[in-house]
């Protein structure tokens, strides 16, 4: 059974702070990995990583993907106070037969950014 | 605005009823996803469909089943509802069905199920 786990389950820092949240992952015949953020709705999807793009960067977030230690880190700098929200992470796997195997979600990392 | 559309935005049910939950895509999207969110068990992949067809099937029960129509649509159909069905469902889009790198997903805005 795929399994992620995100670290640390929560996290508190000052506006401006750099901050950088985790994700492992176990999972059959690894596809992608993908990070959201979800404030008090809908989640926003923030980035996919695949075996040939494991390092993705939009403004001040970015995601580095590692095979070999079979994890993720997302990277915020220059933290704001909108970044506050709670950061998940995913993981999709092949079935032997080729089909994609679905999503699995890790508990999220929440994030507070302090003024 | 993302331009994924989910209808009704609450649904207030009870215990055994069945329900539809309807999902119409981003213009253009080929790729719909369905996710459960409740306090509990956090967000939870459904399932995928990709150009009408099951791409991916996550932990989804047997009592729940989807369809994805030819105009792109889909719904999410809920029967013999129980209390532990209460949560947020979420659809979400994308082009490419997570088949390109690049491919982005698009969340409308939720469905509420509240089952008593």
């Amino acid at each position: 059974e795929d399994k992620v786990v995100q670290s640390p389950l929560s996290l508190v820092v000052h506006e401006g702070d750099t901050v950088t949240l985790n994700c492992s992952y176990e999972v059959t015949n690894f596809r992608s990995l993908l990070w959201y953020k979800q404030e008090k709705k809908a989640p926003t999807f923030l980035f996919m990583l695949t075996s040939s793009g494991i390092e993705k960067k939009s403004g001040r977030l970015s995601s580095i993907l590692d095979k070999k230690e079979l994890s993720s880190i997302l990277n915020i700098t220059a933290t704001q106070t909108g970044d506050s929200a709670i950061y998940l992470c995913a993981v999709e796997g092949w079935y032997s037969g080729g089909g994609a195997d679905g999503l699995t979600f890790g508990k999220g990392t929440h994030l507070i950014i302090q003024p | 605005d993302s331009g994924v559309t989910q209808t009704p935005k609450h649904l207030i049910t009870a215990t055994g009823q069945r329900v539809t939950l309807r999902c119409s895509p981003r213009s253009g999207d080929l790729s719909v996803y369905w996710y459960q969110q409740s306090l509990d068990q956090g967000l939870q992949f459904l399932i995928q469909y990709y150009n009408g067809e099951e791409r991916a099937k996550g932990n989804i029960l047997e009592r729940f089943s989807a369809q994805q129509f030819p105009d792109l649509h889909s719904e999410l159909n809920l029967s013999s509802l129980e209390l532990g069905d209460s949560a947020l469902y979420f659809c979400a889009s994308s082009v490419g069905g997570g088949y390109i790198d690049t491919d982005t997903q698009y969340f409308g805005p939720g469905t509420r199920l509240t089952v008593l």
